[in-house]
């Protein structure tokens, strides 16, 4: 059973950082690619950020791209978004979610529980 | 970005109803296209993936269709737990994208 825990959210002040992690087992971490997705409060999903298996590879949604950075640790099955200057829109759950599949099998399979990140002075 | 369009927003259904939503995308995403379940407080869960292949799992009663850039996610007979937010998603460009998601409720 794939496990994908997330940690690290909080209450921060716009244009602080903050850290999330996603510890990961029961499955090969280091040939997986992997995403995060957030959800504000009562509004829907919106991609935030993938990395490659080996982490050579990284893609942004435009609204993080230059604030936010993806990156993993495949000897500690551990993902990371580091998150700057966070704005008040920031505020959401954010998901790590395993990607699996090639071509036009590509799909998120399994999801973690979330972890909540509230923005406010 | 390639922008997923979900119609509708919201509808009213019964149990046993056929509930039909449709996932527009901007461009041409071949089969690109997965469909996710989510119940309130709950993690998305994957439902349809690559436009009509069924995820592990999934009862038969959900079912995709479509290819190019209209696609459509049918539940055939709904179940009192198939009440969620459904939600398109596209994987056909380096950055993927959801539609706004289509409640479905009594």
């Amino acid at each position: 059973q794939v496990q994908l825990v997330e940690s690290g959210g909080g209450v921060v002040q716009p244009g602080r950082s903050l850290r999330l992690s996603c510890a990961a087992s029961d499955f090969t971490f280091e040939t997986s690619a992997m995403h995060w997705v957030r959800q504000a409060p009562g509004k829907g999903l919106e991609w935030v950020a993938r990395i490659s298996h080996d982490g050579g590879n990284t893609y942004y949604a435009d609204s993080v791209k230059g604030r936010f950075t993806i990156s993993r640790d495949n000897s500690k099955n551990t993902m990371y978004l580091q998150m700057s200057n966070l704005r008040t829109e920031d505020t959401a759950v954010y998901y790590c979610a395993k990607a699996v599949g090639l071509w036009e099998k590509l799909r998120l399979d399994s999801w973690g529980q979330g972890t909540l990140v509230t923005v406010s002075s | 970005d390639i922008q997923m369009t979900q119609a509708p927003s919201s509808l009213s259904a019964s149990v046993g109803d056929r509930v039909t939503i449709t996932c527009r995308a901007s461009q041409i995403i071949s089969s690109y296209l997965n469909w996710y379940q989510q119940k309130p407080g709950q993690a998305p869960k994957l439902l349809i993936y690559s436009a009509s292949s069924l995820q592990s799992g999934v009862p038969s009663r959900f079912s995709g269709s479509g290819s190019g850039a209209d696609f459509t996610l049918t539940i055939s007979t709904l179940q009192p737990e198939d009440f969620a937010t459904y939600y398109c998603q596209q994987s056909y460009s380096t950055r993927w994208t959801f539609g706004q998601g289509t409640k479905v409720e009594i």
